[in-house]
């Protein structure tokens, strides 16, 4: 079946412009994060969505970045007066559920870069 | 908070020999999981091989294997029988077993094989 999809799959913008960036995870799956991974660096988590629960914000660098979804589908991770240090790989994954008693795998996507200049 | 540390930030291998990958950790949780990740040139994040860490015994997929010490935190991976498409960045991961479930990262080791 399909994959985590992800769009666009660049992204050149210029300093104090928004950017939206999309994520279509696997059909079914209520369980969505998204990463930042910088040049030469691991990733990051930024935020985590789970069926109609509010989300878990903690890993979002600052209140130029937020992230919306809709129900149990798509997902936008939005930035705001893009910076310099905002260039990176965006990534996504989505996983079935999470439950604090099995593994589920997370599927990530091929990712964003985004190149603020 | 819990981090992952992966102290080679490049490893090369000859074609066909084995290579071991070294990643510890720090947490204070006594039940959690542990991953390897491959990611190409492509980007795209491909789990290796994870391990549950209330299980003692070692996780194995074909060529890939963990030497799993609970108590020194230390989670290496080997690659045995090294091919040409193995080369990719290697990225250790730690994950709660409860909670919104993030994974935390190292820092990778980039895995180049000689041909």
């Amino acid at each position: 079946g399909a994959g985590v999809s992800q769009s666009p799959s660049n992204k050149v913008t210029e300093k104090g412009k928004d950017v939206e960036l999309r994520c279509d995870p696997i059909s079914g799956h209520t369980a969505l994060y998204w990463y930042r991974q910088r040049l030469g660096q691991g990733l990051e988590f930024l935020i985590y969505f789970q069926g109609n629960s509010a989300p878990d914000k903690s890993g979002l660098p600052s209140d130029r970045f937020s992230a919306e979804r809709t129900g149990e589908s798509v997902s936008t991770l939005t930035i705001q007066r893009t910076q310099q240090e905002d260039s990176a790989v965006y990534l996504c994954a989505s996983s079935p559920r999470t439950s604090g008693g099995a593994v589920y795998e997370q599927y990530f996507g091929p990712g964003t870069r985004l190149t603020v200049t | 908070a819990q981090t992952v540390t992966q102290s080679q930030p490049e490893m090369s291998v000859q074609e066909a020999e084995t290579v071991t990958l070294s990643c510890t950790y720090d947490t204070s949780e006594s039940d959690y999981y542990l991953f390897w990740y491959k990611q190409p040139p492509s980007r795209q994040m491909i789990l290796v091989i994870r391990q549950e860490a209330y299980k003692q015994q070692n996780a194995t997929e074909n060529r890939f294997s963990v030497n799993f010490q609970k108590a020194a935190k230390s989670f290496s991976l080997k690659i045995s029988d090294s091919q040409l498409g193995d080369a990719a960045m290697y990225f250790c991961a730690y994950r709660s077993q409860g909670g919104a479930q993030k994974l935390v990262f190292g820092q990778g080791t980039r895995l180049t094989i000689n041909p």
